[in-house]
């Protein structure tokens, strides 16, 4: 099983800051990693897939970048619809999930 | 629209059976597969497993192979989450989404079904 490790568990930002999640993989998954938001009480949403695209009418403030074991998702500018709770999955293979970065208003 | 419609919360006992299902519309609803996610109270998300309703292909997670059973009827578009004995670990919430293909993200996701087991 590949084990995705997210950094930090929690990251504390301001309305209008910018917010840089990390997730590590424990092998190469190459570009086949997606990022989810989850609201408390919803259901995740997809952002991210193929480590970089945006999924269908996500705002171009979230982008995602990296490949093999190195992943970032950035929120250039938080809104307050953004705090929320940010899970990384790869799909190399049977998916996994990180374990989350909640993301909260400093 | 595409839509995953889940069926309600449910209360059960350690041992009895259940059986929770989720259903699709706005798609080709034989095109796609249908995974299940677990999440257990406050904690993160577990890949369960995925069914591809065109020919019934399943395949598990090893962490839940032989816990739960996945099955789907495409007559009625609806795919189904299944236990024969629940215990107190199975309280979750459980949600349905749809995969293009059997390794792929997930694009849709139903509500979810909260199921708590308790004697």
């Amino acid at each position: 099983e590949i084990v995705m490790t997210q950094s930090p568990a929690t990251l504390s930002v301001s309305p209008g800051e910018r917010a840089t999640l990390s997730c590590r993989a424990s092998q190469s998954v190459s570009s086949n990693l997606a990022w989810y938001q989850q609201k408390p009480g919803q259901a995740p949403r997809l952002l991210i897939y193929g480590a970089s695209t945006r999924a269908t009418g996500i705002p171009a403030r979230f982008s995602g970048s990296g490949s093999g074991t190195e992943f970032t998702l950035t929120i250039s500018s938080l809104q307050s619809e953004d705090f929320a709770v940010y899970y990384c999955q790869q799909y190399n293979n049977w998916p996994t999930f990180g374990q989350g970065t909640k993301v909260e208003i400093k | 629209e595409v839509q995953l419609v889940q069926s309600g919360a449910e209360v059960k006992k350690p041992g009895e059976s259940l059986k929770i299902s989720c259903k699709g519309s706005g798609y080709s609803f034989t095109s796609y597969w249908i995974g299940w996610v677990r999440q257990m109270p406050g904690k993160g998300l577990e890949w369960m497993g995925i069914i591809y309703p065109g020919d019934s292909d399943t395949r598990y997670s090893p962490s839940f192979q032989g816990q739960v059973t996945i099955s789907a009827d495409k007559s009625i578009s609806t795919a189904y989450l299944q236990w024969s004995s629940l215990k107190a670990s199975d309280t979750a919430m459980y949600y349905c989404a749809r995969q293009s293909s059997s390794w792929a993200p997930s694009d849709y996701w139903g509500q979810g079904t909260l199921v708590t087991v308790s004697s």
